[in-house]
């Protein structure tokens, strides 16, 4: 079966750090754009990041610009996320998302929350 | 950064009855339009891509139609499992891939 499994969330205080991963399995990972998607409590949708298939392009949302680094490992079937200096309008579900006709294979989410 | 505006906010159906849901773009998305379905405590789901086509193992009953900045989802029958909220998007003009609100569908 498809899947993408995060892995890595929990709580973090304000100005700390945490990553991210994403292992892929069952398909060939190193053909698909990725994506980092997140939910607030209670909220939508909104898009953090994308990483191209070799990793040598990403885009960021502005309210993570400079904050957060989108990487993957295609040899190990992995996206990651690195978020630093957290906040706790940061405070979600990150979910990670393949990209192919729109957001087709979306993992479970790992919850994110920022709090002192 | 492109606007996408869901309506309504929530929708009440009756089961078996037909849900129209709307979206709109600030400007113009050709028909790189997405659908989501998503179910408390879940992921979302893809239903639907470029506008009109319906994702792998997507019933019937949901069809897309639309092109530039409207857009409208169709379930031509509500089954109990479709309750739900659903989520267009774009990613026609990025960065940002941008969705709209949600529209949540509810029993009534």
């Amino acid at each position: 079966e498809v899947q993408l499994v995060e892995s890595g969330g929990g709580l973090v205080q304000p100005g700390g750090s945490l990553r991210l991963s994403c292992a892929a399995s069952e398909f060939t990972f190193s053909n698909y754009w990725m994506h980092w998607v997140r939910q607030g409590p209670g909220k939508g949708l909104v898009w953090v990041s994308r990483v191209n298939i070799d990793g040598r392009s990403t885009n960021y949302a502005d309210f993570v610009k400079g904050r957060f680094t989108i990487s993957r490992d295609n040899a190990k079937n992995t996206l990651y996320l690195q978020m630093n200096s957290l906040r706790a309008e940061d405070t979600a579900i990150y979910y990670c998302v393949r990209e192919h006709r729109a957001f087709d294979i979306w993992g479970q989410g790992t919850m994110v929350t920022v709090s002192s | 950064e492109i606007v996408m505006t869901q309506s309504p906010a929530t929708l009440s159906v009756s089961p078996g009855e037909r849900a129209t849901l709307s979206c709109r773009a600030s400007q113009s998305v050709s028909i790189k339009l997405a659908w989501y379905q998503q179910k408390p405590g879940q992921a979302p789901r893809l239903l639907i891509y470029g506008a009109s086509t319906r994702a792998t193992d997507i019933p019937a009953r949901f069809s897309g139609s639309g092109s530039g900045t409207d857009f409208t989802l169709t379930i031509s029958s509500l089954q109990s499992e479709d309750f739900a909220v659903y989520y267009c998007q774009q990613y026609n003009n990025w960065p940002p891939y941008t969705f709209g609100q949600g529209t949540k569908v509810e029993i009534k």
